[in-house]
């Protein structure tokens, strides 16, 4: 079952850093592209970056560029999103899912989901 | 880039049926849609796309018949027959865009939360 995993929920003050993590099982995990999603409290999707695992090109939505880092490890199959200095409107559940190629050109499956909260 | 419009919220009987809409802005008629149900406390899984003909592809893995997709003009539609109380949470519609330049992108409408009466 191809599946991804992400690291538990964190609670965080402003000005923290912090990086969580999504590993992938069930696939070839240097082979697909790994996207990370924001989703404010009650709020839609937001499409942050995307990074290929298997030789780290990366590409970041205008949006969060110089906001966040995106990185991956292909040997422990894991794909992190890492902030060097955390704000409140940073506080969100981050989503990372699987790249499906063209001609799909969608993403399946997700992770579950971490809860990110920065709070003082 | 394209804006994806969705009515915040739906609701339906359970057995009913529901059509939920994903509006494209204008000039975007022939893009593609990719519908995602998010069930509460769990992340997205991808349901199925749909373009301007119909159906694009195959629906995602487990995603019953009871599940379907049509298009007209600017509008994408999700249609969900005999409600069961599992289709309860919210619906997303997305789409990717700059395709044929060197960077691909991807945006969301704002989700729909489908309640079951």
């Amino acid at each position: 079952e191809v599946q991804l995993v992400q690291s538990g929920a964190e609670m965080k003050k402003p000005g923290e850093s912090l990086n969580i993590s999504c590993k992938g099982s069930g696939y070839k995990f240097g082979d697909y592209w790994i996207a990370w999603v924001r989703q404010m409290p009650g709020r839609g999707l937001e499409w942050m970056g995307i990074i290929h695992p298997g030789d780290s090109d990366t590409r970041y939505s205008p949006s969060f560029q110089g906001q966040v880092t995106i990185s991956a490890d292909r040997s422990i199959s894991t794909a992190f999103l890492q902030w060097s200095s955390l704000r409140a409107s940073d506080t969100a559940i981050y989503f990372c899912a699987r790249h499906i190629p063209s001609p799909d050109n969608w993403f399946d499956p997700w992770g579950q989901g971490t809860l990110v909260t920065v709070s003082s | 880039q394209p804006v994806l419009t969705q009515p915040p919220s739906a609701s339906a009987s359970l057995g009913a049926s529901v059509t939920l809409t994903c509006t494209l802005s204008n000039d975007y008629i022939h893009y593609k849609v990719d519908w995602y149900q998010q069930r509460p406390g769990e992340g997205p899984r991808f349901v199925m796309r749909v373009g301007a003909g119909g159906i694009v592809g195959s629906k995602g893995d487990d995603i019953p018949d009871r599940f379907s997709v049509l298009a007209s003009g600017l509008i994408r539609y999700l249609t969900i027959t005999n409600i069961q109380e599992e289709d309860e949470g919210d619906y997303h519609c997305g789409a990717d865009y700059g395709r044929g330049s060197n960077f691909v992108s991807w945006i969301f409408g704002g989700g729909t939360k489908l309640t079951v009466l």
